[in-house]
């Protein structure tokens, strides 16, 4: 599975913007970029992904460099709810599976 | 809630001893993934179904561990003869199976403790 890299933790003050980094450089041209995010005491949620093109959703909003290299994960205004284990995942389409290879992740704490 | 449910919440057994979670995916989800994580770690996979397949296992799955999925529906993993190394959270996903990627739905999980 192709590897991601991204700092093992970061800090934010509320309702500040957050810029989560991933870098992946050897990631091929049919992975999709997942972002997932763990808060204390539970499962894993999705954010949200990519292939190519930036995307926004309701709760973020993912760059994806031009060579897809790299990405980062934006949260517009950080608020105490968003501190949690960031996981930058790259997924192979097309495989028989889908599984997930999750590394250790950022961990974001928000500053009130 | 429709989401993806899990029990026990939290199971606390003796060494040798044999365990059995249950995971109740969102029903519509032909896909179902089990996880397990450690203390500091992200989650490792375990295993795949799609619907009442399995057709991936992870050499994490020892001999001791049995998935099943009857009726591709609610899924069951089994630890036999557990040891102290198997204590960590037992996590379930699921999704539906789409033309590319998919979106992985997790549950709470179920925390193994072993004495």
């Amino acid at each position: 599975d192709a590897k991601t890299t991204q700092p093992n933790s970061m800090e934010s003050n509320e309702e500040e913007p957050v810029h989560l980094p991933c870098n992946h450089s050897t990631i091929s041209g049919t992975d999709y970029i997942h972002w997932y995010r763990q808060l204390p005491s539970q499962g894993p949620e999705y954010v949200i992904h990519g292939l190519t093109s930036n995307v926004n959703n309701r709760m973020a909003s993912l760059a994806i460099a031009e060579d897809r290299k790299s990405s980062t994960l934006i949260l517009h205004r950080a608020t105490l709810r968003d501190a949690a284990v960031y996981y930058c995942i790259l997924e192979g389409s097309g495989g028989s599976n889908y599984k997930l290879t999750f590394g250790k992740g950022t961990l974001l704490t928000v500053n009130p | 809630d429709t989401g993806v449910s899990q029990d026990p919440r939290h199971k606390i057994t003796k060494r040798g001893q044999n365990v059995t979670f249950r995971c109740d995916p969102i029903s519509e989800h032909n896909r179902l993934y089990w996880y397990r994580q450690t203390l500091g770690q992200g989650p490792e996979f375990l295993t795949y179904f799609q619907n009442e397949a399995q057709l991936e296992k992870s050499r994490l799955l020892s001999d001791r561990f049995s998935a099943e999925r009857p009726k591709g529906s609610f899924s069951t993993l089994e630890i036999q003869r557990t040891e102290q190394g198997d204590s960590a959270m037992y996590l379930c996903a699921s999704s539906l199976a789409g033309f590319s990627t998919d979106t992985q739905y997790f549950g709470p999980g179920t925390r193994l403790t072993v004495l």
